[in-house]
Protein backbone atom coordinates (compact mmCIF):
# COMPACT_ATOMS: atom_id res chain seq x y z
CA UNK A 1 0.00 0.00 0.00
CA UNK A 2 1.08 3.40 -0.33
CA UNK A 3 2.54 5.47 2.06
CA UNK A 4 1.82 9.19 2.92
CA UNK A 5 2.31 11.35 -0.07
CA UNK A 6 2.93 15.14 0.11
CA UNK A 7 3.37 17.60 -2.43
CA UNK A 8 5.63 19.45 -3.70
CA UNK A 9 9.16 18.37 -2.61
CA UNK A 10 10.10 21.43 -2.42
CA UNK A 11 9.14 25.01 -2.66
CA UNK A 12 11.06 28.66 -2.66
CA UNK A 13 8.47 31.72 -2.68
CA UNK A 14 9.00 35.37 -1.82
CA UNK A 15 7.92 36.86 1.53
CA UNK A 16 4.07 38.18 1.34
CA UNK A 17 2.83 35.65 -0.95
CA UNK A 18 0.73 32.50 -0.26
CA UNK A 19 1.55 28.65 -0.68
CA UNK A 20 -0.87 25.88 -0.56
CA UNK A 21 0.73 22.56 0.11
CA UNK A 22 -0.96 19.41 -0.40
CA UNK A 23 -1.07 15.76 1.54
CA UNK A 24 -2.67 12.41 0.48
CA UNK A 25 -3.26 10.29 3.64
CA UNK A 26 -2.77 6.54 3.70
CA UNK A 27 -5.60 4.48 2.12
CA UNK A 28 -8.49 4.09 4.58
CA UNK A 29 -7.09 6.72 7.33
CA UNK A 30 -9.70 9.63 7.81
CA UNK A 31 -7.28 11.93 9.92
CA UNK A 32 -4.66 14.11 8.72
CA UNK A 33 -2.04 16.29 11.09
CA UNK A 34 -0.39 19.03 9.56
CA UNK A 35 3.33 19.76 11.23
CA UNK A 36 5.97 22.62 11.25
CA UNK A 37 9.59 21.46 11.63
CA UNK A 38 11.85 24.37 11.52
CA UNK A 39 15.96 24.14 10.78
CA UNK A 40 17.18 22.38 14.14
CA UNK A 41 14.41 21.92 15.95
CA UNK A 42 11.34 19.14 16.37
CA UNK A 43 7.67 19.25 14.56
CA UNK A 44 5.95 21.31 15.71
CA UNK A 45 1.97 20.92 15.99
CA UNK A 46 -0.28 23.00 13.46
CA UNK A 47 -3.43 21.09 12.58
CA UNK A 48 -5.67 18.09 12.93
CA UNK A 49 -8.58 17.53 10.88
CA UNK A 50 -10.63 14.03 11.11
CA UNK A 51 -13.16 13.59 9.28
CA UNK A 52 -13.39 16.94 7.34
CA UNK A 53 -13.58 18.53 10.34
CA UNK A 54 -10.58 20.73 12.41
CA UNK A 55 -10.50 18.82 15.03
CA UNK A 56 -7.73 20.39 17.18
CA UNK A 57 -5.22 23.71 16.17
CA UNK A 58 -1.46 24.44 17.54
CA UNK A 59 0.08 27.75 18.36
CA UNK A 60 0.18 29.26 14.71
CA UNK A 61 -1.15 32.62 13.83
CA UNK A 62 -4.62 32.81 11.37
CA UNK A 63 -2.31 32.83 8.42
CA UNK A 64 -2.23 29.40 8.66
CA UNK A 65 -5.04 27.56 7.25
CA UNK A 66 -6.06 23.84 6.29
CA UNK A 67 -8.94 21.80 4.82
CA UNK A 68 -9.70 18.25 4.34
CA UNK A 69 -11.63 16.66 1.38
CA UNK A 70 -14.55 14.21 0.69
CA UNK A 71 -11.18 11.96 0.00
CA UNK A 72 -9.58 12.06 3.01
CA UNK A 73 -6.83 14.51 1.28
CA UNK A 74 -5.82 17.99 3.19
CA UNK A 75 -4.33 21.42 1.89
CA UNK A 76 -2.53 23.76 3.90
CA UNK A 77 -2.34 27.10 3.14
CA UNK A 78 -0.15 29.83 4.55
CA UNK A 79 -0.71 33.47 3.61
CA UNK A 80 1.21 36.26 3.85
CA UNK A 81 4.45 34.41 4.01
CA UNK A 82 7.15 35.41 6.33
CA UNK A 83 10.96 34.17 6.11
CA UNK A 84 10.21 32.34 9.37
CA UNK A 85 7.59 30.26 7.75
CA UNK A 86 10.53 28.25 5.99
CA UNK A 87 10.51 24.92 7.16
CA UNK A 88 10.20 21.61 6.66
CA UNK A 89 6.08 20.95 6.55
CA UNK A 90 5.28 17.14 7.36
CA UNK A 91 2.21 15.42 6.99
CA UNK A 92 0.67 12.43 8.86
CA UNK A 93 -2.23 10.16 9.27
CA UNK A 94 -4.04 8.00 11.14
CA UNK A 95 -7.13 5.90 11.40
CA UNK A 96 -8.60 7.98 13.46
CA UNK A 97 -7.74 10.85 16.14
CA UNK A 98 -7.79 7.86 18.59
CA UNK A 99 -5.25 6.30 21.16
CA UNK A 100 -2.80 3.93 20.54
CA UNK A 101 -2.18 4.18 16.80
CA UNK A 102 1.12 5.62 15.78
CA UNK A 103 0.89 8.39 12.89
CA UNK A 104 2.41 8.19 9.63
CA UNK A 105 4.40 11.03 8.32
CA UNK A 106 4.71 11.60 4.64
CA UNK A 107 8.48 12.63 2.86
CA UNK A 108 7.04 16.34 3.46
CA UNK A 109 7.59 19.27 1.98
CA UNK A 110 10.23 21.87 2.33
CA UNK A 111 9.06 25.49 2.14
CA UNK A 112 11.99 28.05 1.27
CA UNK A 113 10.80 32.03 1.67
CA UNK A 114 13.05 34.29 0.47
CA UNK B 1 2.99 21.68 30.79
CA UNK B 2 3.70 18.35 28.78
CA UNK B 3 7.43 18.81 27.22
CA UNK B 4 9.61 16.35 25.95
CA UNK B 5 13.10 17.15 26.74
CA UNK B 6 16.17 15.28 24.74
CA UNK B 7 19.92 16.59 26.29
CA UNK B 8 22.24 15.36 23.98
CA UNK B 9 22.47 17.02 20.41
CA UNK B 10 24.56 14.88 18.93
CA UNK B 11 25.83 10.93 19.87
CA UNK B 12 27.74 8.95 18.28
CA UNK B 13 28.44 5.08 17.98
CA UNK B 14 31.05 2.55 15.93
CA UNK B 15 29.51 -0.07 14.07
CA UNK B 16 28.04 -3.17 15.81
CA UNK B 17 28.28 -1.49 19.63
CA UNK B 18 25.26 -0.19 21.35
CA UNK B 19 23.88 3.20 22.08
CA UNK B 20 21.59 4.97 24.24
CA UNK B 21 19.41 7.84 23.29
CA UNK B 22 17.82 9.43 26.40
CA UNK B 23 14.49 11.39 26.51
CA UNK B 24 12.70 12.60 29.36
CA UNK B 25 9.18 13.74 29.55
CA UNK B 26 6.72 15.94 31.54
CA UNK B 27 3.10 15.41 32.11
CA UNK B 28 0.25 15.17 34.52
CA UNK B 29 -1.88 12.65 32.38
CA UNK B 30 -2.12 9.29 33.63
CA UNK B 31 -2.75 8.17 30.20
CA UNK B 32 0.05 8.68 27.79
CA UNK B 33 2.02 7.23 25.15
CA UNK B 34 5.74 7.75 24.24
CA UNK B 35 7.50 6.79 20.71
CA UNK B 36 10.43 6.96 18.89
CA UNK B 37 11.10 8.53 15.28
CA UNK B 38 13.65 8.50 13.09
CA UNK B 39 14.54 11.24 11.03
CA UNK B 40 16.83 10.48 8.05
CA UNK B 41 18.42 13.79 5.84
CA UNK B 42 15.31 12.85 3.36
CA UNK B 43 13.58 14.77 6.15
CA UNK B 44 10.02 11.27 6.48
CA UNK B 45 9.66 10.75 9.99
CA UNK B 46 9.77 6.96 10.29
CA UNK B 47 7.92 5.26 13.35
CA UNK B 48 10.45 2.89 15.55
CA UNK B 49 9.02 2.19 18.65
CA UNK B 50 5.81 2.82 20.55
CA UNK B 51 5.46 2.32 24.35
CA UNK B 52 2.52 2.94 26.45
CA UNK B 53 2.42 4.70 29.60
CA UNK B 54 0.36 0.99 31.13
CA UNK B 55 2.43 -1.24 29.25
CA UNK B 56 4.66 -2.70 32.44
CA UNK B 57 7.17 -4.26 30.12
CA UNK B 58 9.69 -2.40 28.04
CA UNK B 59 8.50 -2.09 24.17
CA UNK B 60 10.86 -4.22 21.32
CA UNK B 61 11.22 -3.89 17.84
CA UNK B 62 13.67 -5.85 16.40
CA UNK B 63 17.33 -4.19 16.90
CA UNK B 64 15.26 -0.96 19.04
CA UNK B 65 14.29 -1.37 22.54
CA UNK B 66 12.48 1.12 24.74
CA UNK B 67 13.84 1.63 28.44
CA UNK B 68 10.71 2.99 30.10
CA UNK B 69 10.94 4.06 33.78
CA UNK B 70 7.93 5.54 34.72
CA UNK B 71 8.96 6.94 38.34
CA UNK B 72 11.87 8.47 36.49
CA UNK B 73 10.02 9.60 33.45
CA UNK B 74 12.06 8.34 31.34
CA UNK B 75 11.39 6.84 27.68
CA UNK B 76 15.33 6.03 26.43
CA UNK B 77 15.87 4.56 22.89
CA UNK B 78 18.55 1.75 22.68
CA UNK B 79 19.81 0.58 19.40
CA UNK B 80 21.92 -2.89 19.43
CA UNK B 81 24.29 -3.36 17.41
CA UNK B 82 24.38 -0.30 15.36
CA UNK B 83 24.74 -0.03 11.52
CA UNK B 84 25.63 2.95 9.36
CA UNK B 85 22.61 3.08 7.99
CA UNK B 86 21.50 4.33 11.51
CA UNK B 87 23.09 7.53 11.18
CA UNK B 88 20.24 10.31 11.55
CA UNK B 89 18.28 12.19 13.62
CA UNK B 90 16.09 10.78 16.70
CA UNK B 91 13.32 12.23 17.87
CA UNK B 92 11.28 11.05 21.24
CA UNK B 93 7.78 12.02 21.29
CA UNK B 94 4.41 11.84 23.86
CA UNK B 95 1.01 11.79 22.22
CA UNK B 96 -1.26 14.27 24.17
CA UNK B 97 -5.31 14.00 24.28
CA UNK B 98 -7.28 16.86 23.98
CA UNK B 99 -10.78 17.59 25.30
CA UNK B 100 -12.55 17.68 21.79
CA UNK B 101 -11.32 14.26 20.94
CA UNK B 102 -7.78 14.99 19.08
CA UNK B 103 -4.46 14.37 19.83
CA UNK B 104 -1.14 15.80 19.13
CA UNK B 105 2.37 14.42 19.17
CA UNK B 106 5.16 16.99 21.50
CA UNK B 107 8.62 16.36 20.58
CA UNK B 108 12.07 16.80 21.31
CA UNK B 109 15.04 18.75 20.25
CA UNK B 110 16.27 15.48 18.42
CA UNK B 111 19.97 13.87 19.08
CA UNK B 112 21.81 13.11 15.63
CA UNK B 113 22.97 9.79 15.63
CA UNK B 114 26.44 8.96 13.93
CA UNK B 115 27.76 5.57 13.32
CA UNK B 116 31.42 4.92 12.37
CA UNK B 117 32.66 2.25 11.00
Amino acid sequence: DAGVTQSPTHLIKTRGQQVTLRCSPISGHKSVSWYQQVLGQGPQFIFQYYEKEERGRGNFPDRFSARQFPNYSSELNVNALLLGDSALYLCASSLTTGTGLEQYFGPGTRLTVT
Amino acid sequence: AQKITQTQPGMFVQEKEAVTLDCTYDTSDQSYGLFWYKQPSSGEMIFLIYQGSYDEQNATEGRYSLNFQKARKSANLVISASQLGDSAMYFCAMRALFSGGYNKLIFGAGTRLAVHP
